[in-house]
C-alpha cells in the first residue's frame, strides 16, 4: 500500500539557517504530493503541492520538487524565521489507489532567534 | 470566508457517555473526512465521505460512526467512548468526488481541531 516516510524531529535551527525536511514515499499509482503545515493550536493547512513528476511546488519561500526517480519530495527553505516554527506533514494522494490520503508522521521544526 | 468549523473545540467526558463532534464546511465540497492525531503516529483517517449518503471506513474506524445527510455537515459520533479515544480530532474537506474526477490533486481544508479527553 501507499506510505510516506519523513525524517524524525524535532529539527532545531537558528534563524536564517537553511532547512531541509526529507520525505520519501511509496505508491501504487501516480500520486500527487503535498506538504501541510500545522502551527501551534491550529489545524493543518496546505503549504505546497506537486501533481506530477518534476513539478516544483513553492510557497512562502518553501520549495519541494517531485522526484519520481528517487520517490522523494523534500521540503527546503533557504532562510528560516522564528515564525516558521511548526509541524510539517508530507502527504500523498494516489490516483491509482483508494484516494484515501496518506500522511507522514510529521516533523516538528523549532527555530530559535 | 471559506472554512471548516468543528464543535466543540475541547471536550472532557467519561467512559461510555455518547458524544458527537460536529463538522461543517461552507465551500460546497463533496469529500469530507475525519482524522485523529496522536503523538508519534501522525494523522490517521477514521472515516471519509465522497458525497451525501456515501461514507466509508478509513484506517482506524473502530469505535466511531459518521453520517452525511447534508453536503455541508459530517458529524463524528462516539457511541461509547473509551480512554483510548483520547486524541486530537480534525475534520477536513476537499472539492472533488473521487479519483476519476482528479481528486488526487485536491487540497484538503482542515478544521481547527477538537481535543477530546475520555476519563
Amino acid at each position: 500500500g501507499d506510505s510516506v516516510t519523513q525524517m524524525e524531529g524535532p529539527v532545531t535551527l537558528s534563524e536564517e539557517a537553511f532547512l531541509t525536511i526529507n520525505c520519501t514515499y511509496t505508491a501504487t499509482g501516480y500520486p500527487s504530493l503535498f506538504w501541510y503545515v500545522q502551527y501551534p493550536g491550529e489545524g493543518l493547512q496546505l503549504l505546497l503541492k506537486a501533481t506530477k513528476a518534476d513539478d516544483k511546488g513553492s510557497n512562502k519561500g518553501f520549495e519541494a520538487t517531485y522526484r519520481k526517480e528517487t520517490t522523494s519530495f523534500h521540503l527546503e527553505k533557504g532562510s528560516v524565521q522564528v515564525s516558521d516554527s511548526a509541524v510539517y506533514f508530507c502527504a500523498l494522494s494516489d490516483r491509482g489507489g483508494s484516494y484515501i490520503p496518506t500522511f507522514g508522521r510529521g516533523t516538528s521544526l523549532i527555530v530559535h532567534p | 470566508e471559506a472554512q471548516v468549523t468543528q464543535n466543540p473545540r475541547y471536550l472532557i467526558t467519561v467512559t461510555g457517555k455518547k458524544l458527537t463532534v460536529t463538522c461543517s464546511q461552507n465551500m460546497n465540497h463533496e469529500y469530507m473526512s475525519w482524522y485523529r492525531q496522536d503523538p508519534g503516529l501522525g494523522l490517521r483517517q477514521i472515516y471519509y465521505s465522497m458525497n451525501v449518503e456515501v461514507t466509508d471506513k478509513g484506517d482506524v474506524p473502530e469505535g466511531y460512526k459518521v453520517s452525511r445527510k447534508e453536503k455541508r455537515n459530517f458529524p463524528l459520533i462516539l457511541e461509547s467512548p473509551s480512554p483510548n479515544q483520547t486524541s486530537l480530532y480534525f475534520c477536513a474537506s476537499s472539492l472533488s468526488q473521487g479519483a476519476r474526477g482528479g481528486a488526487h490533486t485536491d487540497t484538503q481544508y482542515f478544521g481547527p481541531g477538537t481535543r477530546l479527553t475520555v476519563l
